[in-house]
């Protein structure tokens, strides 16, 4: 089955230090891979999004993931947070264009100032 | 910039009642979605529309859900009877033709169920 995991729940970072988001995938083959950010209160906003290519993708908000095809991961990193960075991020994945999106449980961050 | 919205923001309802829940997707858009997320738990999908026709539902779309496009904007969730467990966060999503991996996300209805 289809899968999408973040093992971390919960995660506080320094404001100003970098932070890395983890997200494994159990596809077929290699699916679309999105990453989205919910801040309280907020809908599901695309960061960045990953489909054939170079695999270090940039996205909005000074965000980057890499999609690593051998460890099946697409993590998400920002090298300086700050402290509106604070919010619920989710990794998710598609098969096909137009399919349904499998998402992870979600990671949330905090930002210490 | 064109943006998925969701009304209304949160409904409160009682269990057995229907519910309608109505998302105007981005104009240009083809593809349509329903997820929703219960509380502390995974956004789920529930169901994808194309063309006027379901085009995938998942196993909890069931014969209490129904998906319509009444005009040519809106998009509705109807849940003919509702029940304690469909409390949850409804997000509708739309994508277009040309680039349809990419869903974009309303900010989300809050249904509880009483």
């Amino acid at each position: 089955a289809q899968s999408v995991t973040q093992p971390d729940i919960h995660i506080t970072v320094s404001e100003g230090a970098s932070l890395e988001l983890r997200c494994n995938y159990s596809y077929g083959a290699t699916p679309y891979l999105f990453w989205y950010v919910q801040s309280p209160g907020q809908g599901l906003q695309l960061l960045l999004k990953y489909f054939s290519g170079d695999t270090l993708v940039q996205g909005i908000k000074g965000f980057e993931a890499e999609f690593k095809r051998s460890q099946s991961s697409f993590n998400l990193r920002k090298p300086s947070v700050h402290w509106s960075d604070a919010a619920e991020y989710f990794c998710a994945a598609g098969k096909a264009a137009g399919n349904k999106l499998t998402f992870g449980g979600g990671t949330r961050v905090l930002v210490k100032p | 910039e064109p943006e998925v919205t969701q009304t209304p923001s949160h409904q409160v309802t009682q269990m057995g009642q229907e519910v309608i829940l109505r998302c105007v997707p981005i104009s240009n858009h083809l593809y349509f979605y329903w997820y929703r997320q219960i509380l502390g738990q995974k956004v789920e999908f529930l169901v994808s529309f194309y063309n006027n026709e379901i085009s995938e539902k998942s196993e909890i779309f069931d014969d209490q859900f129904s998906v319509e496009r009444p005009d040519g904007s809106n998009f509705t969730l109807k849940i003919r009877s509702t029940k304690l467990e469909d409390s949850a966060m409804y997000f509708c999503a739309s994508s277009e033709a040309a680039n349809q991996e990419t869903q974009y996300f309303g900010p989300g209805t809050r249904l509880l169920v009483l």
